[in-house]
């Protein structure tokens, strides 16, 4: 089956890094994205892997791929205020159609 | 504004009522998806088009909701005699086309409130 998986919450502090993970089951995945949403508003593609690639990196943005567990991580180096928002893990199946699967959003707290 | 576009930002309407709302894609993507989303969760797939063709359907999408793309450019998904359960935002989203899946970029979505 095709399922997300993601922690709710995440608290960090102005200047630190922030990691969220996220595991999924679709060992056939083909694109893994990460995706930010602000209150109020849709969401917005912050980055993506290809299911080819272990690491991808983006200004402040690192992800990381492990096939073998199905785990995907994003890190934000020097989190800022403005990165409060919710993110959401999501992957493209290997089959089945083109839709996207999304994992319900982990919510992160800057404190200033 | 090259994004995806949604129209109306906000609806509300009473229980029973029909409601449409419209997508405009990127100008260069032919693929267009219609997801919903509830208060706490990730969007759910309802729907997608390649070009004009409606190629898949979720079974969130019941016999009261209806999307064309008649031209392949726009998109409407209408919902005949809304109920409560109804209330969500309907996030509209666009991608190339080609073999396998893209990236999709959504709109800022559609809230839709059910009184």
């Amino acid at each position: 089956g095709e399922d997300v998986e993601q922690s709710l919450f995440l608290s960090v502090r102005e200047g630190d890094s922030s990691v969220i993970n996220c595991t999924y089951t679709d060992s056939s995945s083909t694109y893994l994205y990460w995706y930010k949403q602000e209150p109020g508003a849709g969401l917005q593609l912050l980055t993506y892997i290809f299911s080819n690639m272990d690491m991808k990196q983006d200004q402040r943005l690192t992800v990381l791929l492990n096939k073998k567990d199905k785990h995907l991580s994003l890190r934000i180096a020097d989190t800022q205020t403005g990165d409060s928002a919710i993110y959401f893990c999501a992957e493209s199946p290997g089959t089945g159609g083109f839709k996207t699967i999304f994992g319900a959003g982990t919510r992160l707290f800057v404190k200033a | 504004d090259t994004g995806v576009s949604q129209d109306p930002r906000h609806k509300i309407t009473k229980r029973g009522q029909n409601v449409t709302f419209r997508c405009d894609p990127i100008s260069e993507h032919n693929r267009l998806y219609w997801y919903r989303q509830t208060l706490g969760q990730g969007p759910e797939f309802l729907t997608y088009f390649q070009n004009e063709a409606q190629l898949e359907k979720s079974r969130l999408l019941s016999d009261r909701f209806s999307a064309e793309r008649p031209k392949g450019s726009f998109s409407t998904l209408e919902i005949q005699r809304t109920e409560q359960g109804d209330s969500a935002m309907y996030l509209c989203a666009s991608s190339l086309g080609g073999q396998g899946a893209r990236p999709q970029h959504f709109g800022d979505g559609t809230r839709l409130s059910i009184l």
